[in-house]
């Protein structure tokens, strides 16, 4: 099946500071990523869909101000965490929508983010 | 609405004993996608099985079997055979697009196999 890479796999960073963490697909190329958010022991909830070369699509609830997705080329899409805070601490984890797979949807490691 | 219903939190067994993991769906749609992936303690996620609303035809992988039933919408998961290694939590999860394009995820049943 696809590979689909995130860096990092875990970051530790203060309060009010910024991070970005990147989501790639390794041996194809994906229009459409998605990012997801995980709480401890809960389930995976959708935040954005993440286009290339267009807007991000948000969920509801979601602060696009807050959780910046850029999708700048077919293989990479970013999600930074601006003016990070204690309550973002969370697991990220991004797919990305294989078009050779019945557009099946390849999920990436996952990063671990701790806000101190 | 959708929904995806894994009442089972938690399940503990001993190695070589079978598992049932539950899964109940709600949807309107009628053309919709059925997943389940497996989470180990690394945290990625391993997809293991997508199934179309149209074949209800049940699946058999090695040790792994799933039951689709329509008529009480539920796509249950038995591990036949359970080994320390299928210790892990499981996601079952609904898209009710041909492109899969949102997953709705139940909130997962963490099995743990004892040796």
């Amino acid at each position: 099946g696809a590979v689909v890479s995130q860096h990092p796999s875990w970051v530790i960073c203060k309060s009010g500071t910024s991070v970005k963490i990147e989501c790639r697909s390794l041996d194809f190329q994906a229009t459409t990523m998605f990012w997801y958010r995980q709480f401890p022991k809960q389930s995976l909830m959708l935040m954005a869909t993440s286009n290339e070369g267009s807007k991000a699509t948000y969920e509801q609830g979601v602060e696009k101000d807050k959780f910046l997705i850029n999708h700048a080329s077919l293989t990479l899409s970013t999600l930074t965490v601006t003016s990070a805070h204690p309550e973002d601490s969370s697991f990220y984890i991004c797919s990305a929508r294989d078009f050779r797979e019945w557009n099946e949807q390849f999920f990436g490691p996952g990063t671990r983010l701790t806000v101190l | 609405a959708q929904k995806v219903t894994q009442a089972q939190t938690e399940i503990s067994v001993v190695e070589k004993e079978d598992v049932t993991l539950d899964c109940v769906y709600e949807t309107r749609d009628t053309t919709y996608y059925l997943f389940w992936y497996k989470q180990p303690p690394s945290g990625e996620l391993v997809f293991l099985i997508r199934r179309n609303s149209f074949d209800e035809q049940n699946e058999i992988s090695g040790r792994y079997s799933w039951n689709f039933q329509k008529s009480t919408s539920s796509f249950n998961f038995t591990i036949t055979a359970s080994q320390v290694v299928d210790s892990a939590v499981y996601f079952c999860a609904l898209s009710d697009t041909f492109n899969t394009d949102k997953l709705i995820f139940g909130t997962g049943t963490r099995l743990q196999v004892f040796p």
